[in-house]
């Protein structure tokens, strides 16, 4: 099985920091999705990427940019944390469009 | 960004209760996925469908891709606690890139 591993549960960070989030994914897919879970807002995109290198973003990516320099590995960064980006974040990996995103466990980010 | 409209938001019912949920759009879809998420953790995938009239099961879980490829159907049969958590739908739009829009979740409680 696809395994992604986002490299924290829980995150607590202040304020204007600046935050990093990790993703990796064991299966060599070449598309991974960053996404923010809110209640009633459900999953919304914020940046995804087709290759290394290559970014495009989302619905949401305002205050966030992302980084993947390798094809395991996609990093979401929050460039000045706000506590209007306290949330759930999920990562995603896709091996083609017909198969459906393999989520990592998600990390719980708190901007105090 | 688009979403989809997912109903009901959420629901209370007894064990072994058949449960049904359904995601609309005004968009022709490609692709629908069915996701549950348990609490503190990642969607995990239900059901794929792919062709408009699929009818799929999953052991209790049946889901359907509506004829007008403009919506699907979950229904859980015979329901039991650990059915409790987050059922999202994902639709891929036709003609879209790997990007999949995800409808605001459905909250299913079971009551024993």
């Amino acid at each position: 099985d696809v395994k992604v591993t986002q490299s924290s549960r829980y995150l607590v960070k202040r304020t204007g920091e600046k935050v990093f989030l990790e993703c990796v994914q064991d299966m060599d897919h070449e598309n991974m999705f960053w996404y923010r879970q809110d209640p009633g807002l459900g999953l919304r995109l914020i940046y995804f990427s087709y290759d290394v290198k290559m970014k495009e973003k989302g619905d949401i990516p305002e205050g966030y940019s992302v980084s993947r320099e390798k094809k395991e590995r996609f990093s979401l960064i929050l460039e000045s944390a706000s506590t209007n980006q306290t949330s759930m974040y999920l990562c995603a990996s896709l091996r083609d469009r017909n198969y459906g995103y393999t989520f990592g466990s998600g990390t719980r980010l708190t901007v105090v | 960004g688009q979403q989809l409209n997912q109903s009901p938001q959420s629901m209370f019912i007894q064990e072994g209760e058949d449960v049904s949920m359904n995601c609309t759009s005004s968009s022709i879809f490609n692709t629908w996925l069915w996701y549950k998420q348990d609490p503190g953790e990642g969607p995990v995938l239900l059901i794929a469908l792919y062709k408009a009239g699929e009818l799929t099961s999953n052991g209790r879980l049946t889901a359907q891709f509506g004829i007008t490829r403009k919506d699907s159907f979950l229904n859980i049969s015979a329901s039991i606690p650990s059915d409790v958590g987050i059922y999202f739908c994902a639709g891929q739009l036709r003609g879209g890139t790997y990007k999949y829009i995800f409808g605001t979740g459905t909250r299913l409680k079971v009551l024993a």
